[in-house]
């Protein structure tokens, strides 16, 4: 199974600023078509979780320009240019290149 | 909209059956693969396995093989989850999520809790 490792686990941010997360795959998620199966999931206290990056670096249908995905092969990022009192919660990056599809073990954001 | 709702919570016994139901609205049903995840308590995410709609084609996890099956019904647009030999480390919420071939996992339902105590 591909592991999904994620850092920092816990990221207290300053309003206003921006913040990053690291995602690391144990194997490369570049497909032979060419894209890379790497996602970004956000799940808000008490909701299920919702989409924000598909394929390292697509924003998902109503997602906010200051989420950008960035990486290739085993490394990818997730940015937030200025985060807000609603990005608080749980990130979590995801490989979709190969069954068992496998969750890094989450992020926690809060708000300083 | 795409909506998927989930049936309601469950409470089972150790060695029991569960069988959680997502009923799909808002897009074709049969064009996106239907994926089962989950969340123990205070956990990460957990996947379980995944179906198409139009084959029928699957694919489980390997820890549940021979204890979960998916399957749906493209009349009436619903996905199930069936899992059985239940062990109080199945307690978790259980998610359905739609995907396309990218993998997305664009849109997900609201979660049902199972949990299993004696």
């Amino acid at each position: 199974d591909i592991v999904m490792t994620q850092s920092p686990l816990s990221l207290p941010v300053t309003p206003g600023e921006a913040a990053a997360i690291s995602c690391r795959s144990s194997e490369s998620l570049l497909y032979s078509n060419g894209n890379t199966h790497l996602n970004w999931y956000l799940q808000k206290p008490g909701q299920s979780p919702q989409l924000l990056i598909y394929l390292t670096s697509y924003r998902a249908s109503g997602v906010p320009d200051r989420f950008s995905g960035s990486g290739s092969g085993t490394d990818f990022t997730l940015k937030i240019s200025t985060v807000g009192a609603e990005d608080v919660g749980v990130y979590y990056c995801m490989q979709g290149l190969q069954t068992p599809h496998t969750f890094g073990q989450g992020t926690k954001l809060e708000i300083k | 909209q795409v909506h998927l709702v989930q049936s309601g919570t469950e409470v089972k016994k150790p060695g029991a059956s569960v069988k959680v139901s997502c009923k799909a609205s808002g897009y074709s049903f049969s064009d996106y693969w239907v994926q089962w995840v989950r969340q123990a308590p205070g956990q990460g995410l957990e996947w379980v396995g995944r179906i198409n709609p139009k084959s029928g084609g699957r694919t489980y996890a390997l820890k549940f093989q021979g204890r979960v099956t998916m399957s749906t019904d493209t009349s009436i647009t619903t996905a199930y989850m069936d899992l059985n030999g239940l062990r109080s480390d199945d307690t978790a919420i259980y998610y359905c999520v739609r995907s396309s071939d990218s993998w997305d996992f664009d849109y997900w339902g609201q979660g049902t809790l199972v949990t299993v105590s004696s």
